[in-house]
């Protein structure tokens, strides 16, 4: 089946510790995103990428990077993770038919 | 530059009555309007879209919405609500396709027995 595949699902993991949440499509699709999603602020944009080879900073990118060696995959890096990265993240792809969205990652940072 | 607003964080709807969600936006291009849903512990999914031809879009579920330029809204609606409707509902805005599109707070929509 067509789609985002996220992994972890879910992680606990210690602050200041890095972690890298991996995103993978099957669609071919250009552009590729990575959001957070929590209570009252809906979907915050982190990073994006056009196109392999090239990203750009969303909303939110502080305490983020991300990587796009090749059209399928798009991980996202924390590389010291704080209380404040706890949130549900979201890696998703667009085409002409909008977005795709993954299943999401829920992150606690303690 | 392109922003979209949703009217209400939560509407409660009995079981078989109207469901409307409502969404403005603002644009300085023709837009490209869309609704998504997410279920409890899923990503979102798309239930329509509006790119520039009929104002009248139906999707999936029974769900419509009626792109209207003079009042720069997208509103959503469905006949008869379902138990299975219960879910977030998030209008988006985008200048082109699914390019970098903006995505409105969320409606969560609860539906009574």
């Amino acid at each position: 089946i067509a789609g985002i595949t996220q992994a972890p699902t879910s992680q606990i993991l210690a602050a200041g510790r890095r972690m890298t949440l991996r995103c993978t499509q099957d669609m071919r699709h250009n552009a590729m995103y990575w959001y957070r999603q929590d209570l009252g602020l809906g979907l915050r944009l982190i990073h994006y990428s056009n196109t392999a080879g090239t990203t750009g900073k969303g909303e939110v990118p502080d305490g983020y990077s991300v990587s796009r060696a090749n059209t399928d995959d798009f991980p996202l890096t924390l590389a010291s993770a704080v209380p404040s990265q706890t949130s549900v993240y979201f890696c998703a792809s667009s085409g002409v038919d909008g977005y795709t969205f993954g299943s999401g990652t829920r992150l606690t940072v303690v | 530059a392109q922003s979209v607003t949703q009217l209400g964080s939560h509407v409660s709807v009995s079981e078989g009555a109207l469901v409307l969600l409502r969404c403005n936006y603002s644009s300085s291009v023709p837009p490209y309007l869309f609704w998504y849903v997410q279920y409890p512990n899923q990503g979102l999914q798309l239930l329509l879209k509006y790119t520039s031809a009929a104002t009248l879009v139906k999707g999936i579920n029974g769900f419509e919405a009626e792109f209207k330029k003079s009042e720069t809204s997208f509103h959503l609606t469905k006949p008869s609500a379902h138990m299975r409707d219960a879910a977030e509902y998030f209008c988006a805005v985008s200048s082109g396709g699914g390019f970098k599109t903006i995505f409105g707070a969320g409606t969560r929509l609860f539906v009574k027995a």
